[in-house]
């Protein structure tokens, strides 16, 4: 069974700060993909990355950096130079081989509040 | 381009009535999940849809029945509501790229129900 555990239920800061969310999963799956998804007031969860787990490289886009770490089953979500905009929930998620024939379920953590303040 | 439309976006239903949930996937996604989020929680999956067949089914009981229909819309219908099925009901759409693997799945902003 897939499991995904965010630790952090709610961060505050203060703009231009930077934010780290961490994720711990669980899988059995020696193929798996992990995303991260932005969840504002508006309901809808909007795609932010998404790492394979052949792919440990650790990159940056934009504000967005993200750390993947094999050893430890993390892959933790940085936020640079935070903005009010950036205040949402946001989810860690993990998927298994997402290869045609098995789907593309996703299993999410609970969940981590940004509040961005001014 | 439209992306993942659902309707409608706020439901009331009363204890022991059924519900239908509608769905219309991003243009070119052949496959369509439906995810169930209680308040302050993440998403749980429901099941998955494709080729208008049932592919995967998450731990949820027989009450939630759904259907996709060849322009690859769906339905998710509960009967016999209970106040716990009180939730947002999120779609998300997908698709294969090339012949092998699925896109990150896109979401709409899903269907608030209310179960009083």
């Amino acid at each position: 069974a897939q499991k995904v555990t965010q630790a952090q239920t709610e961060i505050s800061v203060v703009e231009k700060e930077d934010v780290t969310l961490d994720c711990v999963y669980e899988t059995r799956d020696t193929t798996y993909y992990l995303f991260w998804y932005k969840q504002p007031p508006s309901g809808e969860l909007v795609f932010l990355i998404r790492r394979n787990s052949f792919d440990e490289q650790n990159e940056i886009s934009g504000r967005y950096s993200w750390n993947f770490q094999k050893s430890t089953s993390s892959f933790n979500f940085t936020i640079t130079a935070s903005q009010v905009v950036d205040s949402a929930v946001y989810f860690c998620a993990l998927s298994g081989p997402m290869i045609k024939a098995a789907g593309n379920k996703l299993t999410f953590g609970g969940g981590t509040r940004v509040l961005v303040k001014p | 381009d439209a992306g993942v439309t659902q309707s409608p976006t706020h439901l009331i239903k009363t204890r022991g009535q059924q519900v239908t949930l509608r769905c219309s996937p991003k243009s070119g996604h052949d496959t369509v999940s439906w995810y169930q989020q209680a308040l302050g929680q993440g998403p749980q999956f429901i099941f998955q849809y494709y080729e208008e067949e049932e592919r995967q089914r998450g731990n949820f009981p027989d009450r939630f029945s759904g259907h996709q229909f060849p322009n690859y819309s769906s339905e998710l219908n509960v009967n016999a509501l209970l106040l716990g099925d009180s939730a947002l009901y999120l779609c998300a759409s997908s698709s294969p790229q090339g012949a092998l693997l699925y896109t990150e799945a896109f979401f709409g902003q899903g269907t608030r129900l209310t179960v009083v």
